[in-house]
This record gives structure tokens, sequence and C-alpha cells, in this order.
């Protein structure tokens, strides 16, 4: 593995199930992020995690959980998908705050019908 | 609250120079980021600004006025490859991004 990678590329989902997507990073960084990007919206954060066994809520949280058992995992569940959640979901981490980059994963692409 | 301005979508010729502005409002502020995304793919990341002033690297540059609330990024040499959306990202007072819609470059032969 190098970098981040996200799993699965692409999902199309019946609303009313539960869908988990992963993130895997091997970088050691600490924080990590979930966005949501929809068509003309910028990314939008749902959750984060600012060190293993910590995790917050960003801007549009509500219908989603994540955990953060270590350092490399931080997977978000969706607990019953509903077609609003239709968006296409990136992973991404950083080594730090402040001035440090967020690298992103490729992306999950997710339809829920 | 929080709100991050730039255009929806600009057009330059391939070999030219263009400069896409970004104005924002944060809680706080620990710098701004711009990103580049191609379509289908993931941002990756161009640039980070703390200090007013102009930083360079390579073809890309970066503005930031912070009492202003401006930055831009500034694109010479334009190649088909930088066909993209440049997306402005400042950060507040929680180390949180907040991202902008993003400009789509498309540029021209």
């Amino acid at each position: 593995i190098a970098g981040i990678t996200q799993a699965p590329t692409s999902q199309i989902l019946a609303a009313g199930r539960r869908m988990t997507l992963r993130c895997t990073q091997d970088m050691r960084h600490n924080a990590m992020y979930w966005y949501r990007q929809d068509l003309g919206l910028g990314l939008r954060l749902i959750h984060y995690s600012n060190t293993a066994g910590t995790t917050g809520k960003g801007e549009v949280p509500d219908g989603y959980s994540v955990s953060r058992a270590n350092t490399d995992d931080f997977p978000l569940t969706l607990a019953s998908a509903v077609p609003s959640q239709t968006s296409v979901y990136f992973c991404a981490s950083s080594g730090g705050q402040g001035g440090t980059e967020q690298f992103f994963g490729p992306g999950t692409r997710l339809t829920v019908l | 609250g929080q709100n991050i301005d730039q255009p929806t979508e600009m057009t330059a010729t391939e070999g030219a120079i263009v400069q896409i502005n970004c104005t924002y409002q944060t809680s706080g502020f620990n710098g701004l980021f711009w990103y580049q995304q191609h379509a289908g793919e993931a941002p990756t990341f161009l640039s980070y600004n703390v200090l007013d002033g102009l930083e360079e690297k390579g073809r890309f540059s970066s503005f930031l006025s912070r009492s202003k609330g401006y930055s831009y990024l500034l694109l010479k040499e334009l190649q088909m490859k930088d066909s993209a959306s440049y997306l402005c990202a400042p950060m507040d007072s929680n180390y949180q991004l907040i991202w902008g819609a993003g400009t789509k470059l498309i540029i021209k032969p």
C-alpha cells in the first residue's frame, strides 16, 4: 500500500441498507477525515479523527458514523442509507494540524436507490 | 458564517497565464490551501500560504492577503493537462479546511 486506499471504488445500494466504506493509510498520519463531494458544492466534512481513539463531527455528520480503532484505518458507516447520501466520498489524512496538507484517497462513488 | 467565493468556470489558452481568485470569510484563520482536482479523481495539494505575499512553485504561484480575505492562484505557461478544477480551502480556527466549490479551468489549444 502506498498512501491512502479506499474500498469499494463504487457501489449501488438499496435505500435502508447498511454500508461501510473502508479507508486505510500507511503514512502513519495522526489525523484522518471523511468528506463527501456533490456536484456544484465544495467538499463537506462528515467526520474526522485527530488521533487513534478519538473522533469528531464535521459539517454534515447525520446518518454517518465512524470509528478509529488504530492509526491506519478509518471506516465510515451508513447505518440506513437514503438517496440523499448518493455522492462521492473521499477519505483523507494529514500528519497533524496547522499547515500540513491533506492527502486524499481515490474516492468511493456511492449511489443509493 | 464561513464562506468561500471563487469563479465557477474560467477558460484560457494553452501557453497563456491565468489567475484564479478566491475570497473567504472564516472563523479564525490558519492558512489557505489550493488543491487541483482532475475530473473523476481525488484532489491533490498545490500550495499553502499562511503569511501575506506570493509563494512561487514552478509554473504555479499563490498569493495571500489576510487583511482582505483574498487569495489567488496564478498558473503560467498553461498546458492542456492543467484543465482541472482548482479548489480554494482556508483553514479555520479549529484547523478544519473550509472548501470552496472550485473553479473549473478549461484550456483551449
